[in-house]
């Protein structure tokens, strides 16, 4: 089956950088994405890695290792709108359902 | 172009009864995805349709089921209610054909079993 683990909560301040990390076990591998969702609205999509490495989308950066079913994604000069929880989700597995984590709710203090 | 809509935004049921959902992707889009989303279990997998064929299946009981009609929209039907499916149920619609694999969610419909 399909499973990624990622923390269940960060918090960090305004200005700061931080890094909420993804591991995932699946068979067959598609890619991995990363989500946002705010309180009481729908997720949306963020960053897509398919291939190892660095992906950079303003101050949103998401990486891959698919030799080490990891992910990261790096979340640079945080504002208090990014207050919000982020999910990690892999398309992978018979069919390439895509599959989130449990999400982290990251609180950006002032 | 118009979003992902999801009809009703907010249903109360009450044990043992059935419901329906309703999703309507973005045009263009064949591929919806059904997920239920409750606080601590984050979002789960119910299934997944494309051109009206169920081509992938989450582990929820048979109460759960779906179709997907010719014009793409799809429909999601929970039978014999229990409390615990008390829950957001989100539709995702993405394009089979996109490099990013990017699901577009729609508001969702929040159900409660009382």
């Amino acid at each position: 089956g399909q499973s990624l683990e990622q923390p269940s909560e960060v918090t960090a301040v305004e200005g700061a950088i931080v890094q909420i990390n993804c591991t995932y076990q699946t068979s067959g591998f598609y890619g991995l994405s990363w989500y946002q969702q705010h309180d009481g609205g729908a997720p949306t999509f963020l960053s897509y890695n398919a291939l190892d490495g660095l992906e950079e989308t303003g101050r949103f950066s998401s990486f891959l290792s698919r030799s080490d079913s990891y992910g990261y994604l790096l979340l640079q000069e945080l504002q208090m709108k990014d207050s919000a929880s982020y999910f990690c989700a892999v398309r992978g597995g018979q069919g390439g359902k895509l599959i989130f984590g449990q999400g982290t709710e990251l609180s950006v203090k002032p | 172009k118009a979003g992902v809509t999801q009809t009703p935004r907010y249903l109360i049921k009450t044990r043992g009864q059935q419901v329906t959902l309703s999703c309507s992707p973005i045009s263009g889009h064949r591929s919806v995805s059904w997920y239920q989303q409750t606080p601590g279990q984050g979002l789960q997998f119910l299934f997944e349709y494309f051109s009206e064929t169920q081509r992938n299946k989450g582990n929820f009981p048979g109460r759960f089921s779906g179709r997907q009609f010719s014009n793409s929209r799809s429909e999601m039907n929970v039978s014999t209610l229990e409390l615990g499916d008390s829950a957001l149920y989100l539709c995702a619609s993405r394009h089979d054909r996109g490099l990013t694999n990017e699901q577009f969610f729609g508001p969702g419909t929040r159900l409660t079993v009382l």
